[in-house]
């Protein structure tokens, strides 16, 4: 099955500055890719997604990149603000029967003012 | 996200006992997923469900059990058998518009703490 690896799990930056969180998958037929969003005690969030037939994803201040070859997904912010701060979680498909995803252990992100 | 709930927010059961945690949806979703978040870790699925009276195991379906009666409902019994139930129990849903391709909406949550 699927098994994806997200790094790092903590990351502390400065307001402003870019934080990038990256993601590795091991299913190479995966086609799907998003990217979530959780705050202390709430429910998870989906902020972008990426599906395999495009490289790079942009929505304002995040964009998400992927590249096929070789199998890993980064998930960058850039001008950081305090209220990006949160658990986020990357996704992968698995490549048979239904729509199940395998998450990545998730990056807590600190946005420090 | 906002046509999935989840009841109840917080459910306290003793050990040897039985619960069930309710999930419903109004966004007209075939599939639906039940998974477990433990502190400072990702998410695990327990059960999904792709359509109507069809359920399969996620990776950890062992002490769980679930129906699909509804196409808008798919609860969750957490059963003795769970050695370890305490944990934020999540909800979600999806269209199938494509098998592998569809993004998933989550409920807000159930906290099950066993005293």
């Amino acid at each position: 099955g699927e098994n994806v690896e997200q790094h790092p799990s903590t990351l502390s930056v400065q307001e402003g500055d870019s934080a990038v969180i990256k993601c590795t998958y091991s299913d190479s037929a995966s086609n799907y890719f998003p990217w979530y969003k959780q705050e202390l005690g709430k429910r998870p969030q989906l902020i972008i997604d990426i599906r395999s037939n495009v490289g790079e994803k942009k929505d304002q201040r995040i964009a998400v990149t992927l590249n096929k070859t070789a199998k890993h997904f980064s998930l960058h912010i850039t001008e950081t603000q305090p209220e990006d701060s949160a658990v986020y979680f990357c996704a992968a498909t698995h490549n048979n029967a239904g729509n199940m995803l395998t998450f990545g252990g998730g990056t807590r992100l600190m946005v420090k003012p | 996200d906002g046509g999935i709930t989840q009841s109840p927010k917080y459910l306290f059961r003793k050990e040897g006992q039985n619960v069930t945690l309710s999930c419903e949806q109004n966004l007209n979703h075939d599939a639906m997923y039940w998974y477990r978040q433990d502190p400072g870790q990702g998410l695990r699925l327990i059960y999904y469900s792709q359509i109507v009276n069809d359920f399969q195991k996620g990776d950890i379906a062992e002490g769980y059990s679930v129906s699909r009666e509804k196409k808008e409902s798919f609860p969750l019994t957490v059963t003795s058998a769970q050695k370890n139930p305490t944990a934020f129990y999540l909800c979600a849903s999806s269209t199938r518009e494509a098998v592998g391709t569809d993004t998933q909406y989550f409920g807000p949550g159930t906290r099950l703490t066993v005293l």
